[in-house]
This record gives structure tokens, sequence and C-alpha cells, in this order.
């Protein structure tokens, strides 16, 4: 079956310093890759996702890679703000007609200024 | 636009009482997904219907679960009888079409349920 590791949190980072979250996959077939993000009382969003191997998504300064040799997909940016405070899953979806996402346990970040 | 909004955005029942979660899908999409969130851990995928239809639902925990869209929109997830395993976030999302590795799922801010 389809299943998402990714690292434990909280990590707690000051601003302007480099975040890494790691993320890797067990999938049958050819998954698509996804970053989600849950902000303080929000509802889950997507903030980026890649859909074939060495496949690079980015947004609001974030990106992540698809590594199909390494079966990862580790989310990076180069300088945090306390805006970017959240809970972030890693997830993959398999083809099949429709998304059926798996999901990560979520990692909390949280900058301190 | 609106998005996805489900309602109540929190429920309290005793043991063994019947609820039911509401999910107003953004107008037009196809698809509508329902997923439960436990505390601490991601969202895992109850169910799903393209239009009317519910066309997977392997991942309802028990016969007590029940999910319904009789007209293509809203849906309803009924629980029977819940148990306090049944304590979770109930997130509901929909997406315009039926791709699987281009559509953008889009969740509605999910309903509390707590079971004492």
């Amino acid at each position: 079956g389809n299943s998402v590791t990714q690292m434990e949190g909280p990590v707690t980072l000051s601003e302007e310093a480099f975040l890494t979250i790691n993320c890797t996959y067990t999938a049958t077939g050819y998954p698509s890759l996804f970053w989600y993000v849950q902000y303080p009382g929000e509802g889950l969003q997507l903030l980026l996702k890649a859909t074939k191997a060495d496949d690079k998504g980015s947004n609001k300064g974030f990106e992540a890679t698809y590594r199909k040799e390494t079966t990862s997909f580790h989310l990076e940016k180069g300088s945090v703000q306390v805006s970017d405070s959240a809970v972030y899953f890693c997830a993959l979806s398999t083809a099949g007609g429709y998304q059926k996402v798996t999901f990560g346990t979520g990692t909390k970040l949280q900058v301190i200024p | 636009g609106a998005g996805v909004s489900q309602s109540p955005r929190y429920k309290v029942a005793k043991r063994g009482q019947d609820v039911a979660l509401r999910c107003d899908p953004i107008s037009g999409h196809v698809s509508l997904f329902w997923y439960q969130q436990a505390l601490g851990q991601g969202p895992e995928f109850l169910t799903y219907f393209q239009n009317e239809a519910q066309l997977d639902k392997s991942g309802l925990p028990s016969d007590r679960f029940f999910a319904e869209r009789p007209e293509g929109s809203v849906s309803t997830l009924k629980i029977q009888r819940t148990q306090q395993e049944d304590s979770a976030v109930y997130l509901c999302a929909s997406s315009l079409g039926t791709s699987g590795s281009t559509d953008t799922q889009y969740f509605g801010p999910g309903t509390r349920l707590t079971v004492l």
C-alpha cells in the first residue's frame, strides 16, 4: 500500500533560518507528490506539487523536488518568516482516475522572531 | 469566491448518539472527498464521490459510517451509534474534475467531533 513518512516535529527555527522538512514515500505505481499546509485556525491548503520524477514544485518561496531514486520529496525554504508557522503535511496520490490522497502525520513548524 | 464550507464546526455527542455532518463543496465541483483526521495525525481518506455516485468507500471504518451526495452537490456524512474512537476532525474536500494528477483538492475547515 501507499505510505508517507515525514520528520517529526515540532521544528523551531529563528526567523530567516533555512528550513528542511524531510519526506519519504512508499507507493504502488507512479505517484503525484504534494505538500499541504495548515495555518493556525485555517483549513488545509495545497502548498505545492510535483507529478513526475525530477519535477520541482514551488510556491511562496518553498520548494520540493520529486526524487524517484530516493523516493523522497523534501520541503525547503531558504529564509523562513514568522508567518510560515504552521503544520506541513507531505502527501501522495496514485493514478486511478481520482486523487485519493495519502497523508503523512504532519510536521509542526514554529518560527520565532 | 466561496470555498468549501462545513457545518457544524464543532459537535459534541454522547456515546451512542447519531450525528450528521454537512459539506457544501465549491459550486460546480464534480469530485468530493471525506477525510478523518485524528489528533496529531494526518487526514485519512474515508470516501469519494463523483457527482452523486459514491465510487470509493474503502476508508469508512465501519458500517456505522454512511455518506451520501444525492444531488451531486451537498454531501452528508452520518455516523450512527457514535463511539469515543470516532472523535476526530472530519474534513471535506472538493475538486473540479476527476483527474488524479492535475486536480487540486480544496479543503473545508472541518467539523471537530467529540464523543463523550
